[in-house]
Order: C-alpha cells, then sequence, then structure tokens
C-alpha cells in the first residue's frame, strides 16, 4: 500500500522545454491536488480535481494544465517551463468529499529547477 | 491568495521543553488539519479536528480547535530532537474541497 506516489523525484529542465509530473494514489479516494511550494509561501493550490472526469483551477494555475487520467492518476505539465516554476510540487488526495470527515494525504514531491 | 497566519515562524527550544504554536484565520473553519513536514519530505498528517473547542492527541503532540472556529493551536509536551521540522495548518470552510494552509512554523531543538 504506497499511499500517494510521485514521479519523477528530482528534474532539471531548461527555460521552454515541457514536462508533465505524474502522481498515482491506491487510497480509493475521489479528490486529488496539485500544490506548489516555495519558500516563506507555504502551499499554494495549483489545481484540483475533485473527481474522475472533472478538473478546476486553483490559486496559481498560470503556466499549467492537469490531466485526471482516472480515478488513480492526476497529471501537472508544464508547457513551456520557466524560471519562476523552479518550485517543489506535492501531488495530494483527499478522503471523504463534501463529507464530515476529510483529510489531505501528502505524496513525497517532485524537486523542479527551471534554468 | 489567502494563506493562514501561523506563529510564530520559526522557534529554537531545548530538548526537553514543551512547544506552542497557532494559527488564526480570518474565516470560519470547519475543519483544521496539522502537518509535520521533514527535510526533503512530504507533510504528514499529525492531527485532524472537526468541532469547535475539540482537543485531541496523538502521543506528545495536542491540538484545539478554537471555539471562534477561528483559530487552532499545537502543542508538543518534552520535546525531543526528531521534532525538529516544519509544522503547517490547513483549514477547510464548510462546502468546499479546498484547505488553506498556513505558511509554517519551523521549529529547531537543540539536545
Amino acid at each position: 500500500n504506497a499511499g500517494v506516489t510521485q514521479t519523477p523525484k528530482f528534474q532539471v529542465l531548461k527555460t521552454g522545454q515541457s514536462m508533465t509530473l505524474q502522481c498515482a494514489q491506491d487510497m480509493n479516494h475521489n479528490s486529488m491536488y496539485w500544490y506548489r511550494q516555495d519558500p516563506g509561501m507555504g502551499l499554494r493550490l495549483i489545481y484540483y480535481s475533485a473527481s474522475e472526469g472533472t478538473t478546476d483551477k486553483g490559486e496559481v494555475p498560470n503556466g499549467y494544465n492537469v490531466s485526471r487520467l482516472n480515478k488513480r492518476e492526476f497529471s501537472l505539465r508544464l508547457e513551456s517551463a520557466a524560471p519562476s516554476q523552479t518550485s517543489v510540487y506535492f501531488c495530494a488526495t483527499q478522503s471523504a468529499d463534501r463529507g464530515f470527515r476529510n483529510e489531505q494525504f501528502f505524496g513525497p514531491g517532485t524537486r523542479l529547477t527551471v534554468l | 491568495g489567502q494563506q493562514l497566519n501561523q506563529s510564530p515562524q520559526s522557534m529554537f527550544i531545548q530538548e526537553g521543553e514543551d512547544v506552542s504554536m497557532n494559527c488564526t484565520s480570518s474565516s470560519i473553519f470547519n475543519t483544521w488539519l496539522w502537518y509535520k513536514q521533514d527535510p526533503g519530505e512530504g507533510p504528514v498528517l499529525l492531527i485532524a479536528l472537526y468541532k469547535a473547542g475539540e482537543l485531541t492527541s496523538n502521543g506528545r503532540l495536542t491540538a484545539q480547535f478554537g471555539i471562534t472556529r477561528k483559530d487552532s493551536f499545537l502543542n508538543i509536551s518534552a520535546s525531543i530532537p526528531s521534532d525538529v521540522g516544519i509544522y503547517f495548518c490547513a483549514g477547510r470552510t464548510s462546502g468546499t474541497y479546498k484547505y488553506i494552509f498556513g505558511t509554517g512554523t519551523r521549529l529547531k531543538v537543540l539536545a
């Protein structure tokens, strides 16, 4: 039972390159989230998917796209990477949707540097 | 974007001391979560709170859901070196899938 997994763990890109960050969960949760973490900024929501087949913008969606491939997988794509996208990216899943108890569980992160 | 006010930002304490930190918000929340993040790792859920006034413990950690529903507190008793890390709070309002995160409290324990 791996929980939430992310690949790759580290990545270096040149400005203008594209890449996709992968996230998979085996927790059978409906909701999945992508955050970025920058020093002193806490966690900021990029996109989320409340359920399979739906995606919505978060606080900082510009420069990113997402795909909810199925219930288990939620990917984040950078079409043309910029140095401002250098960050640590976390995927999270959430138990019970719109229910009384719902908790988010995080993956180990992808550390991205854009040169 | 909206973020929670978490304090203190950082603290150095001696091993064995008790630690207190808090989060405040301008919004009323119906759920508070507390996480710990070790260097190079993802946040790990420590405690979840669902009712105003609720007090919940997890080992040496105790968290409280403030009665105004706009704040939450985390206490660590008898700190040990492995308590080092960043502690985050997160809050959620009713009817939304999204959490808002605090900027973190960086804890350093001096042996």
